[in-house]
């Protein structure tokens, strides 16, 4: 089974501090994905990486980073965090293929910024 | 604009019944259409898949057709258990570019089976 882990499931941090998210996948998968999710507004895309060292913006980018320096590893990083980036963070993979790209998605890391 | 519209009223259904949710979507061409499934403090997982060309695809319990003409997904689960209640996720993928696919996710639907 494909398991996709995050460093903390409950994070809590002041205004103005850097935050670091990890997500480890464990199926050698090539595309990994950062998401938020907020009441109302669903999933939304952050940042993507389909390979060591790439990335890409999604939908949401402004006031967050991303670093992928190892295939099963891949960091989100709050430079300043502020209140409004206090939400529940997904991380997920998937193995590019041509037939099907679901994604496995981590158990979530619910950040609250005070 | 690109819209996905997923009912985001409850559905609240007895055990045993049919139940349907529904995915709209408007300005899209997807390639695909994913249905996820999201117990509560959880990620998504991952239900079934389905194909632009293809009509209908079943799994067990749950059946997923898929109207391009309507732009409309709907997702059935039959025989309905209150462990299928859950909140549900369509996603959609625009464009596969090869590169990674970028879902974009509906806001979800909450399913409630009474006993």
């Amino acid at each position: 089974d494909v398991k996709v882990t995050q460093s903390s499931r409950y994070l809590v941090k002041r205004t103005g501090e850097k935050v670091f998210l990890e997500c480890v996948q464990d199926m050698d998968h090539e595309n990994m994905f950062w998401y938020r999710q907020d009441p109302g507004l669903g999933l939304r895309l952050i940042y993507f990486s389909y390979d060591v060292k790439m990335k890409e913006k999604g939908d949401i980018p402004e006031g967050y980073s991303v670093s992928r320096e190892k295939k099963e590893r891949f960091s989100l990083i709050l430079e300043s965090a502020s209140t409004n980036q206090t939400s529940m963070y997904l991380c997920a993979s998937s193995l590019r293929t041509s037939l099907t790209e679901e994604q496995y998605f981590g158990p979530g890391t619910r950040l609250t910024v005070t | 604009s690109q819209k996905i519209e997923q009912n985001s009223e409850a559905l609240n259904i007895q055990e045993g019944k049919t139940a349907t949710l529904t995915c709209n979507y408007t300005n899209y061409s997807p390639a695909y259409l994913q249905w996820y499934r999201q117990d509560p403090g959880r990620g998504p997982v991952f239900l079934l898949l389905i194909r632009e060309n293809e009509k209908e695809k079943r799994k067990e319990r749950l059946k997923v057709t898929f109207d391009t003409t309507l732009k409309q997904s709907l997702f059935h689960i039959t025989a309905s258990q209150p462990a299928d209640s859950a909140t549900y996720l369509c996603a959609l993928d625009p464009i596969n570019t090869g590169t990674a696919s970028k879902l974009t996710f509906g806001t979800g639907t909450r399913l409630q089976v009474t006993l």
